[in-house]
């Protein structure tokens, strides 16, 4: 079955960087894409952004350019999310899912089990 | 970007009451919208995708309706595992938006 597994909680000061990892199994890590969602503490979702394991193809939200990055590593089955000049607001348990398709329907199918990053001087 | 408005925020319900979530898009969206259940302190796990479709797996008594900008998510009956927050999310373009979320609490 597939299974997104997540790095663990990371705490970090106001204008360092954080990396969180997501590994995957259960599946060819290429068929589908990894999409990064965000919940602030007690709030909603935010969509993030997604990469293509396949070719590397990428889009972000615009309010994240310039401070995120996602990369996937295809001999790990393992993807990445940088989250650079963390501020305050970004404090929030980061999800990896797996974004499927159902002819031009997408979604996202599987969860990673999120990683909480908390941002505090 | 496309705004989701969920309504109402929150419900109060019975056991085996009959329960209509509503999302409504800023813009026609079609039929990309999507549904998800999350309960506290776990990830969100797909309901209904494509509007109206029945992720495997997921109980019979969730369904899904409506096109353009007005979205329904129905549990027929309620049972006690359905007690949890809903999103609507739509995927027609990015940014990808999901809805506030309803909170489904006993009465």
């Amino acid at each position: 079955q597939v299974q997104l597994v997540q790095s663990g909680a990371e705490v970090k000061k106001p204008g360092a960087s954080v990396k969180v990892s997501c590994t995957a199994s259960g599946y060819t890590f290429t068929t589908y894409g990894i999409s990064w969602v965000r919940q602030a503490p007690g709030q909603g979702l935010e969509w993030m952004g997604w990469i293509s394991p396949y070719n590397g193809n990428k889009n972000y939200a615009q309010k994240l350019q310039g401070r995120v990055t996602m990369t996937t590593d295809t001999s790990t089955s393992t993807a990445y999310m940088e989250l650079r000049s963390l501020r305050s607001d970004d404090t929030a348990v980061y999800y990896c899912a797996t974004l499927h398709t159902s002819g031009p329907f997408e979604y996202f199918q599987n969860w990673g089990q999120g990683t909480l990053v908390t941002v505090s001087s | 970007d496309i705004q989701m408005t969920q309504s109402p925020s929150s419900l109060s319900a019975s056991v085996g009451d009959r329960v209509t979530i509503t999302c409504r898009a800023s813009q026609s969206i079609t039929s990309y919208l999507n549904w998800y259940q999350q309960k506290p302190g776990k990830a969100p796990n797909l309901l209904i995708y494509a509007a109206s479709s029945l992720q495997s797996g997921v109980p019979s008594r969730f369904s899904g309706s409506g096109s353009g900008p007005d979205f329904t998510l129905t549990i027929s009956s309620l049972q006690p595992e359905d007690f949890a927050t809903y999103y609507c999310q739509q995927s027609y373009s990015t940014p990808w938006t999901f809805g506030q979320g309803t909170k489904v609490e006993i009465k």
